[in-house]
């Protein structure tokens, strides 16, 4: 089944130390997404992809980056974590402007 | 900015009985409306949406009416069973022109018990 796919479910990271979130689909959309959901809080985006190019929200945090080496994967950089960057991160793919948005299961990230 | 405000839960509820959860918005210009539900352990799933003033999404027996003139999009169901337990989310999409990015509330959570 077309589907979108985030590794690890969970993933433990130490205050500081580098981190990646990885993303896959199968669905071959052009656009893709990053949101950032912390406990009981809504999901926010912090930025996404439309094919190559690469669109960032006002408000994303300077040790935030993200790569989209080809169409079925996005790979989210968290270069310093800090304790407020705990939270699930949810990815999600689009055929473009105006369509539904699929989403991934979610990664939970612990930073100790 | 643009935003939406869904009553806070949970929401507890007896099987067959009727649901309602609030959600208003705020935007400018013309927005598109959603409901997505997360179940434990799953990601979001678009349960409904409307594109304009008056339009009824529905889905799996529930409804929600896009009203401009009270900015809101309710979601209702005249039964609820137990598999509804879940979280749900109302979300909006500004007209942009550019992406279909979803802004959401915070979530309201659902448990139905038997």
């Amino acid at each position: 089944d077309a589907m979108v796919i985030q590794n690890p479910r969970y993933q433990v990271t130490q205050f500081g130390k580098p981190v990646t979130l990885s993303c896959s689909q199968t669905l071959n959309h052009n656009v893709m997404y990053w949101y950032q959901q912390k406990s009981s809080q809504a999901p926010k985006l912090p930025f996404h992809y439309y094919d190559k190019d690469f669109n960032n929200e006002a408000d994303t945090p300077d040790n935030f980056q993200s790569r989209r080496p080809n169409t079925s994967f996005c790979f989210l950089d968290i270069r310093s974590p800090g304790l407020g960057d705990a939270a699930m991160y949810l990815c999600a793919t689009a055929t473009g402007a105006g369509n539904e948005q699929f989403f991934g299961p979610g990664t939970r990230l612990t930073v100790l | 900015g643009d935003s939406v405000t869904q009553m806070e839960g949970p929401v507890t509820l007896s099987e067959e009985a009727f649901l309602t959860i609030n959600c208003t918005y705020t935007a400018t210009g013309y927005p598109s409306l959603f409901w997505y539900v997360q179940y434990p352990g799953e990601g979001l799933q678009l349960l409904l949406k409307a594109t304009k003033a008056d339009d009824k999404g529905s889905n799996k027996g529930f409804e929600a009416t896009y009203r401009k003139e009270t900015t809101s999009f309710h979601l209702e169901k005249g039964s609820v069973q137990v598999s509804d337990s879940a979280v749900y989310f109302c979300a909006l999409s500004p007209f942009s022109g550019g992406y279909n990015k979803l802004i959401f509330g915070a979530g309201t959570r659902l448990a139905v018990h038997p």
